[in-house]
């Protein structure tokens, strides 16, 4: 079956615009949570969601939100884009949102770049 | 708060030996560990998890690794190294909050198998 999709793949924008970032969650996940990977920080958690709603947030400015639909997908979101935004947003989903053994499965990544 | 350390940045073994990617984690409770790789411009790939059960796992691509709770290690190992094993390793364990759920990862190993 289909793995974690994200969407799109690559992008550019200017400092202080915003982005949106799509993700679509394997058939049947309802937990969705979002990773930021850099060359100076690694892999940083963002936010989960569950059923439509934010379960657990990272420390993270404001500027970065997300949202997820009744069908599961999510979007997250980044206004007034600074330079220390670029990097790789990974999109994760896995089975059930309580804490679990399942596995969760990361999708091949937002590549952001800010100029 | 659960945290990981993989204290390589990087292993260098040739091609046919034994490779191992060190690990060691600090969690209260019982930990939930996970091993993933990155190749160049990809997202995480899952390789294997300890959850409960014998301390040695079996996951994808020959690789294993062997929970060890009195050393408090999860090292990956795989028993003949091959050149397309080279890429970034991750090691994580699952933080599990009252409200929700994340990984936490280690700052990553390179891999390079040479011929």
């Amino acid at each position: 079956k289909a793995g974690v999709t994200q969407t799109p793949r690559y992008l550019i924008k200017t400092r202080g615009q915003q982005v949106t970032l799509s993700c679509s969650p394997i058939s049947g996940h309802r937990s969705v949570s979002w990773y930021q990977q850099t060359p100076g920080q690694g892999l940083q958690f963002l936010f989960e969601y569950f059923s439509e709603t934010q379960r657990n947030k990272g420390n993270f400015p404001g500027r970065f939100s997300g949202r997820q639909f009744s069908n599961s997908r999510s979007e997250m979101n980044v206004s007034t884009l600074e330079l220390g935004d670029s990097a790789l947003y990974l999109c994760a989903s896995s089975l059930a949102g309580t804490p679990s053994g399942n596995t969760i499965y990361f999708g091949e990544g937002s590549w952001l770049t800010v100029v | 708060a659960q945290s990981v350390a993989q204290p390589e940045d990087q292993v260098n073994v040739a091609e046919g030996n034994p490779l191992t990617v060190k690990c060691t984690y600090s969690v209260s409770g019982n930990p939930y560990l996970f091993w993933y790789v990155q190749y160049p411009n990809r997202g995480l790939q899952f390789l294997l998890k300890y959850i409960t059960g014998d301390n040695l796992v079996k996951g994808s691509y020959g690789f294993e690794a062997e929970f060890n709770k009195s050393q408090t290690s999860f090292h990956l190992k795989k028993p003949s190294a091959l050149v397309s094993d080279s890429a970034l390793y991750f090691c994580a364990v699952r933080d599990m909050g009252p409200n929700g759920n994340k990984l936490v990862f280690g700052a990553g190993t390179i891999l390079r198998v040479k011929s």
